[in-house]
């Protein structure tokens, strides 16, 4: 079966410091990877969203970048923390283009 | 993209049933509809997804208006654990692209003892 693991699970980073989270998917190939961000109350923010290897798209320009460089590996990084970067960081994975998005438990990142 | 709306909170009686509207007049004939539900501190989980047809599943049922305008997610005995943030989605070609899955800010269901 498939499973998707994402950590760490909470982060406390101070303003200015990197960020690198990590998500892998096991148990399929070729998944569709996405980062979400969710601010204390609100809704899931589309981050980015990436359909294979080296293919990334962005939704919204912001202090953060995703890559991946392995199949089922998606990772989300800073530079520089914003106190705006705070949040609840989700990945989520589909088998193609139209099947139900499947989500890791998340990431609440504090930036202080 | 197609948006939906929904209710920011509904309540329900524990064991009653509980239908949480989505309205989405804006949908294409190409959009799938998507129910998630999302328990506190923890990521949304999908619940049940169709195009034209009412569905049903183990967790709930899926009405679909027959303009497709509106759906309705049906849950037929409220349980405590029921308690989320309910989530309807559009996903297809004419929301953005099947890959750009967007949320809105769902329906808090509250269920009361």
């Amino acid at each position: 079966s498939q499973t998707i693991h994402q950590w760490p699970a909470t982060l406390v980073q101070p303003v200015g410091s990197p960020l690198s989270l990590e998500c892998t998917v096991e148990g399929t190939s070729n998944p569709n990877l996405y980062w979400y961000r969710q601010a204390a109350g609100r809704g899931l923010q589309l981050l980015f969203y990436s359909v294979g290897i080296g293919q990334i798209s962005s939704e919204v320009p912001q202090n953060l970048s995703a890559s991946r460089p392995q199949d089922r590996q998606f990772i989300l990084s800073s530079k520089k923390l914003l106190l705006s970067d705070s949040g609840f960081y989700l990945c989520a994975w589909s088998p193609h283009y139209n099947s139900p998005l499947h989500f890791g438990n998340g990431t609440r990142l504090t930036v202080t | 993209d197609a948006k939906t709306t929904q209710p920011n909170s509904m309540e329900s009686n524990e064991e009653e049933p509980v239908h949480l509207p989505c309205n989405h007049s804006t949908i294409s004939g190409t959009d799938y509809i998507h129910w998630y539900r999302q328990l506190p501190s923890q990521g949304p989980e999908y619940v049940i997804h169709g195009l034209t047809s009412n569905v049903n599943n183990r967790m709930a049922s899926l009405a679909i208006a027959e303009d497709r305008k509106s759906s309705t997610l049906i849950l037929h005995r409220a349980t405590l654990r029921d308690a989320a943030v309910y989530y309807c989605i559009l996903r297809g070609s004419g929301s953005g692209g099947y890959q750009k899955v967007t949320f809105g800010t769902g329906t808090k269901l509250q269920v009361i003892p």
